[in-house]
């Protein structure tokens, strides 16, 4: 099946530090996601995009969808200790499939 | 409270002897789906439902069954398993479809020894 190329795979940054994430397919989503996870715990959703070229933000999160519809970005500014999780971007072709395609996930550990 | 329960959240079996995870939403949502998660995987979609008695494969479907006889419920069964079916499993539930974002359950960890 089809996956997203995430990256980056890991990072270690500062607290105070901003973080930019991305996602990149070889085919067209019209949604893309973006999902935290921490440990112990299901995915929970922190944006979605619906629009290419949309860019949306949530508190300290800004997330866009590409103008190609094949990528989208996440960024986070002044990270925070309880930022650490693993950041999951999702793809959604919508049109009848149902299919939600996940990438491999960026995990963040911000040191104090 | 809103949420998506799975159980049980850990378990050990033996292969081949059949199981159910169960799974039950609470928020009326139409669509529901199963995950597993591997290290170096991501996510992977298993199964997903768009309604009561329609469901369809998701990307991984060997070696699983679903159901969907009421709207809130959507039990995973492994009715053979085996070791490579050793993974977390993640049920999810979305109002709308699965573009609108799915409800995470807290995850069962299933070990087949």
């Amino acid at each position: 099946g089809q996956q997203l190329n995430q990256s980056p795979q890991s990072m270690f940054i500062q607290e105070g530090e901003d973080v930019s994430m991305n996602c990149t397919s070889s085919s067209i989503f019209n949604t893309w996601l973006w999902y935290k996870q921490d440990p112990g715990e299901g995915p929970v959703l922190l944006i979605a995009l619906y629009k290419a070229g949309e860019l949306t933000s949530n508190g300290r999160l800004t997330a866009q969808f590409g103008i190609t519809r094949k990528d989208s970005f996440l960024n986070i500014s002044a990270s925070i200790p309880s930022d650490v999780g693993i950041y999951f971007c999702a793809g959604h072709k919508g049109g009848g499939s149902e299919k939600l395609v996940f990438g491999k996930g960026t995990k963040l550990t911000v040191n104090p | 409270e809103a949420q998506v329960t799975q159980n049980p959240r850990y378990l050990i079996t033996v292969t081949g002897k059949k199981l159910t995870v169960t799974c039950s939403q609470n928020m009326n949502h139409e669509y529901m789906s199963w995950y597993r998660q591997d290290p170096g995987l991501g996510l992977r979609q298993i199964y997903y439902s768009m309604n009561v008695e329609v469901t369809d494969k998701g990307d991984v479907p060997e070696g699983y069954k679903v159901s969907r006889k009421e709207k809130r419920n959507f039990p995973l069964i492994l009715e053979s398993p085996s070791p490579n079916q050793t993974s977390l499993y993640f049920c999810a539930s979305s109002y709308g479809t699965g573009g609108a974002g799915y409800t995470f359950g807290s995850g069962t960890r299933l070990t087949v020894v």
